[in-house]
């Protein structure tokens, strides 16, 4: 099956550094990645949706400048909280589309990301 | 505006019990509606997908309903398990133009399975 994996699946940061957070399909290409968020008891919210060779597409609220997203191949998309504030903590799920598949997505393990 | 609403919020059953969780949805136009499972701290799964055109689909235990009328759909769990602890997310899918489909996420029902 499509497998999709997150990297890392937590980190702790200190308020004002940067982190990165790596998405990979493992066995399909992916020309679409989705980046969610998750808080406590809340369903997901998409942040922004990624296409491989062009820029992110972000949802009405979501900082570009402060959530940056690299999808540089098929297989990788990367989501970097820049200048982290402890607001930022969340469970960050991102999801991959099949290159030439159905509207399928395929969501990964998710990324606790914890700003003190 | 495009909502889905699940119900109950969460749920308490006893091991080897059924249970069926709910699902309302105002999502238009109607391309599909999916069943996941979440576990704690981990990302959703999977369970059941179904169009327009499908009334039922079956997985396992798991067997979800859709009645497009009424904009309903239900997950019916048979023979829980303690594993079934988790939350239960229903999505609906929208073709929201160009080709391309925009997702729609309910809260969830928490489910907790108890010896």
């Amino acid at each position: 099956g499509a497998v999709v994996s997150q990297h890392p699946s937590r980190v702790i940061c200190k308020s004002g550094t940067s982190v990165k957070i790596e998405c990979r399909s493992l066995d399909f290409q992916a020309t679409t990645m989705f980046w969610y968020r998750q808080f406590p008891k809340q369903s997901l919210m998409l942040m922004a949706t990624s296409n491989e060779g062009s820029k992110a597409t972000y949802e009405q609220g979501v900082e570009k400048d402060k959530f940056l997203i690299n999808h540089a191949s098929l297989t990788l998309s990367t989501l970097t909280v820049t200048s982290a504030h402890p607001e930022d903590s969340s469970f960050y799920i991102c999801s991959a589309r099949i290159r030439g598949g159905s509207n399928e997505q395929f969501f990964g393990p998710g990324t606790r990301l914890t700003v003190l | 505006k495009n909502q889905v609403e699940q119900s109950p919020q969460s749920l308490i059953i006893l091991e080897g019990k059924n249970c069926t969780l709910q699902c309302n949805y105002t999502v238009s136009p109607f391309s599909n509606l999916r069943w996941y499972k979440q576990d704690t701290g981990r990302g959703p799964v999977s369970l059941t997908i179904m169009t327009f055109s499908e009334n039922t689909k079956s997985n396992g235990r798991y067997t979800a309903t859709l009645d497009a009328d009424t904009k309903q759909s239900s997950l019916h769990i048979t023979a829980s398990q303690l594993s079934d602890s988790a939350s239960y997310i229903c999505v609906v899918s929208r073709l929201s133009g160009a080709g391309s489909y925009q997702l729609t996420f309910g809260k969830g029902t928490k489910l907790s399975v108890i010896p």
